[in-house]
């Protein structure tokens, strides 16, 4: 069975420009977690997705968006980028709300220059 | 909102056990897990608790009481690839949130 699987690896972007990262869930699972770790700390909560709806966003400025499609993929995009954007940028799946195992892809290394 | 609390760095020497405690706040509580991550790497899964009690898995073993919102994971027979970091998280009705992390260093 395929795991998470997420795209690009690593992206480079310059400031202002705008980056779209993606994630493939375990399948059947219907929930979609994304995650920033700046280099050396935690993990920050940033969206979640389940049945194709946000179900929450944690405290990140709009411009950082995403959208699940109906095979459950889904998009992180952060517009205008700033260096402090650079990071790791985790996507999770779980079965069902709750998240009560979850199941993390490599992740995207973004890196805005 | 939620908040976890789990201590910064723990080290110890191969053989040894740990304990890494967890304590949080939170509402709508499905469950309390972990998750180890080594440097570069991806976190992976290590064991839930939803309900009070001990589960173990192997060398691992996870403990939960909701009544203390508390919970903590034992690392038994520690071995050099136990160094890590460990997080523990919550799940609730809201999202799935992680505490900062425990460092696990093990000494030869």
């Amino acid at each position: 069975e395929a795991g998470v699987t997420q795209s690009p690896t690593h992206l480079i972007k310059t400031r202002g420009q705008q980056a779209t990262l993606r994630c493939s869930p375990i399948s059947g699972h219907t929930s979609v977690y994304w995650y920033q770790q700046a280099l050396g700390l935690g993990l920050q909560f940033l969206l979640w997705y389940d049945e194709g709806e946000e179900r929450n966003r944690g405290n990140f400025p709009p411009r950082f968006s995403g959208r699940q499609f109906p095979n459950y993929s889904s998009e992180l995009n952060v517009n205008a980028l700033e260096l402090e954007d650079s990071a790791l940028y985790l996507c999770a799946s779980s079965l069902r709300q709750g998240g009560t195992e979850a199941f993390f892809g490599q992740g995207t290394r973004l890196t805005v220059v | 909102g939620q908040s976890l609390e789990q201590p910064s760095e723990v080290t110890a020497v191969e053989g040894a056990i740990v304990q890494i405690n967890c304590t949080y706040q939170t509402s709508g509580f499905y469950g309390l897990s972990w998750y180890q991550q080594h440097d570069g790497g991806a976190p992976t899964f290590l064991s839930y608790n939803a309900l009070d009690g001990l589960e173990e898995t192997g060398r691992f073993s996870s403990f939960l009481s909701r009544s203390d919102s508390y919970g903590y994971l034992l690392l038994q027979e520690l071995q050099m690839k136990d160094s890590a970091s460990y997080f523990c998280a919550v799940s609730d009705d809201y999202k799935l949130s992680f505490g900062a992390g425990t460092t696990v260093t093990v000494r030869a």
